[in-house]
This record gives structure tokens, sequence and C-alpha cells, in this order.
């Protein structure tokens, strides 16, 4: 137990549909992150929040969209995906402090997502 | 972000120490060296950093070559559950970027 929650676990949608995976930590941190991990790829950055603004986008496809309603919790909604963007997505946190990043970063287990 | 190499893959037995290498060689002043684990169905979690001196935890400990050009993660009895996919990452907090991984060591445990 990391301290970050992700849910749901396991995610199978169709192309078509519009659903969202949520993370949640409870360690005070103030930035949060989510990263994919596709089969035989490193993982990939795809967003970074610092205090609730979104400081990196890493030329992620706007069928993702991510939201941060405050430093503990984070949404990745997602829509008109493709098969290509079945992964195991990420979420994690850490402090930042005097504007540096600690480094530390608390993964999640992941929400493992399958598009038909 | 400094380039790293790291073997593909290592093997060691249970209950020997193990020597995982990383070469940063473009590894800025201010860049700490992170080190991450994966272990399978999971995410990654840390496990030490250091900027110059040797570093130690419960988990690890880090050396760091004198140029800082290179560094070893030092598992001293590994165990099955150490089975994983190492990576090291340099590092310096700045910006608004989180951690860049790479492809990592894959750590075999034999019994």
């Amino acid at each position: 137990e990391t301290g970050v929650t992700q849910t749901p676990r396991h995610l199978v949608m169709g192309m078509t549909n519009k659903k969202s995976l949520k993370c949640e930590q409870h360690l005070g941190h103030n930035a949060m992150y989510w990263y994919k991990q596709s089969a035989k790829k490193p993982l990939e950055l795809m967003f970074v929040y610092n205090f609730k603004e979104q400081t990196e986008n890493n030329s992620v496809p706007s069928r993702f969209s991510p939201e941060c309603p405050n430093s503990s919790h984070l949404f990745l909604h997602l829509h008109t995906l493709q098969p290509e963007d079945s992964a195991l997505y990420l979420c994690a946190s850490s402090t930042r402090l005097a504007g540096l990043n600690t480094g530390e970063l608390f993964f999640g287990e992941g929400s493992r997502l399958t598009v038909l | 972000d400094a380039k790293t190499t790291q073997p593909n893959s290592m093997e060691s037995n249970e209950e020997e120490p193990v020597h995982l290498p990383c070469n940063h060689s473009t590894i800025s002043g201010t860049d700490y060296i992170h080190w991450y684990r994966q272990l399978p169905s999971q995410g990654p979690e840390y496990v030490i950093h250091g900027l110059t001196s040797n570093v130690n935890n419960r988990m690890a400990s880090l050396a760091i070559a004198e140029d800082r050009k290179s560094s070893t993660l030092i598992l001293h009895r590994a165990t099955l559950r150490d089975a994983a996919v190492y990576y090291c990452i340099p590092y310096s907090g700045g910006g608004a970027d989180g951690l860049t991984f790479g492809k990592g060591t894959h750590l075999i445990i034999q019994p």
C-alpha cells in the first residue's frame, strides 16, 4: 500500500464509450502524474499537475482529458479511444518544495485498460 | 534529460549480493541519481537516490562513481521478492516535468 489508490483496477471499453480513471492520494502531496505503460515499452509520462495546475502535457491526444479538482484527486477522462490505447495507466504523486520536485514519486497499482 | 545505459537483464542467485550498473555519462551537476523498481503487475516504487556520496537505506545501497558518470545499485542479499525491473533515473527536480523512465534492467533471481 503506497497511499495512492487507483480505480478501477481493470476496465474494458469499446471505442465509442466514455469512461474515467480515478486516482486518489492521502499523502499530502501537491504534485500528481499520469503515466502510460504499454506492453514491452517504457513508462511514458502523459500529464503533470502541480498544485492543481497542469504543467506538462506530453503531446497526448485529446481523446485523453485529465482533470485535477484538488491536490488529492486526479482523473483521466477517456473518450473515442483506439485499441492501441490499451495499456496500464499509472498515477503517481510527489511533493514539490520551493519549486523543486523531491523526485520521490509514489505510484498506484495502475488501471489496466483494454479497448475493444 | 541525461541518457542512461543499463543492461537489459541480469540474473542472480537468491541470498547473494547483486550489483546493478548504470551509465549516465551526460548527467548534469544538479541531477540526483534516482533508482526505482517495478515488481510484476505493480507500479514502480522508489528505492534510493543520491548526488555524490554513497547512500544506504533499508532496501539497498547506492555507489556513485567519483566522476558521477556511473552508479551501481547494490542489493546486499537478494530474495525472490527482489525480482523486478530496476530503473536508473538522473533527475534534478527542477522544471515542471516528472521522471523519465527508460527500459531498465530486468533482474531475475534464481532460487
